[in-house]
């Protein structure tokens, strides 16, 4: 399973764009990247994966490097409700997540 | 469609007793893993299992186990508690075994041992 490294915290105002960024250097080529969430003591949130092309849905787009060793999660129009730590990771066939320390992004007014 | 469901939300339990936690996976799920965090940790895989076989086990003494019933509950256990199995177990279900699905949590079991 691919390491992940990710800046401890980050702050955003409210509004703007929050772009997340995530090195994960040791994915091999079938492993996709995920993204997920977690808000104070809830269970960790999905919120979008990709294995080499850029990918977007309601909640974020999701940019992957050509070369596979990092990606940028972006909230386009982050909202206080965004506040939380959000984790990149890989997963293998067997549905085991290895989570690094994440990111702790505050959405400020 | 109902979410993953834990039980009990919140534990309290003494030193050298064991506990046994409950997940009831999204209908249609097969695969149900098992996580454990703590502050100084994070995020830690403990189990997971697939049509009831444990296919993947994370680092963690033998004191901790787990089973899948055929309807795709399943139970995780810890038995001689220890102070520092406090933490929020998480479990988690997905729909097939590929690399191409996302898991979902559910709200977590907060276990305190005292």
């Amino acid at each position: 399973d691919a390491k992940t490294t990710q800046p401890p915290s980050m702050d955003c105002a409210e509004g703007r764009a929050a772009n997340l960024p995530c090195n994960h250097s040791t994915i091999s080529g079938n492993e996709y990247v995920y993204w997920y969430r977690q808000i104070h003591s809830q269970g960790p949130q999905y919120i979008i994966h990709g294995l080499k092309n850029n990918e977007t849905n309601e909640m974020a787009s999701l940019i992957i490097t050509e070369d596979r060793k990092s990606s940028t999660l972006i909230l386009p129009h982050a909202t206080l409700r965004d506040t939380a730590v959000y984790y990149c990771t890989s997963h293998n066939a067997g549905n085991m997540l290895t989570f690094g320390g994440g990111t702790r992004l505050m959405v400020k007014p | 469609k109902a979410g993953v469901t834990q039980t009990p939300r919140y534990l309290i339990k003494t030193r050298g007793q064991q506990v046994t936690l409950s997940c009831s996976p999204i209908s249609g799920h097969r695969s149900v893993s098992w996580y454990q965090q703590t502050p100084g940790q994070g995020l830690q895989f403990l189990f997971e299992y697939f049509s009831e076989t444990q296919r993947n086990k994370g680092n963690f003494p033998g004191r901790f186990s787990g089973r899948q019933f055929s309807n795709s509950r399943s139970e995780m256990n810890v038995s001689t508690l220890e102070l520092g199995d406090s933490a929020l177990y998480l479990c988690a279900s997905s729909s097939t075994s590929t690399v191409n699905t996302e898991a979902f949590f559910g709200q977590g079991t907060r276990l305190t041992v005292v």
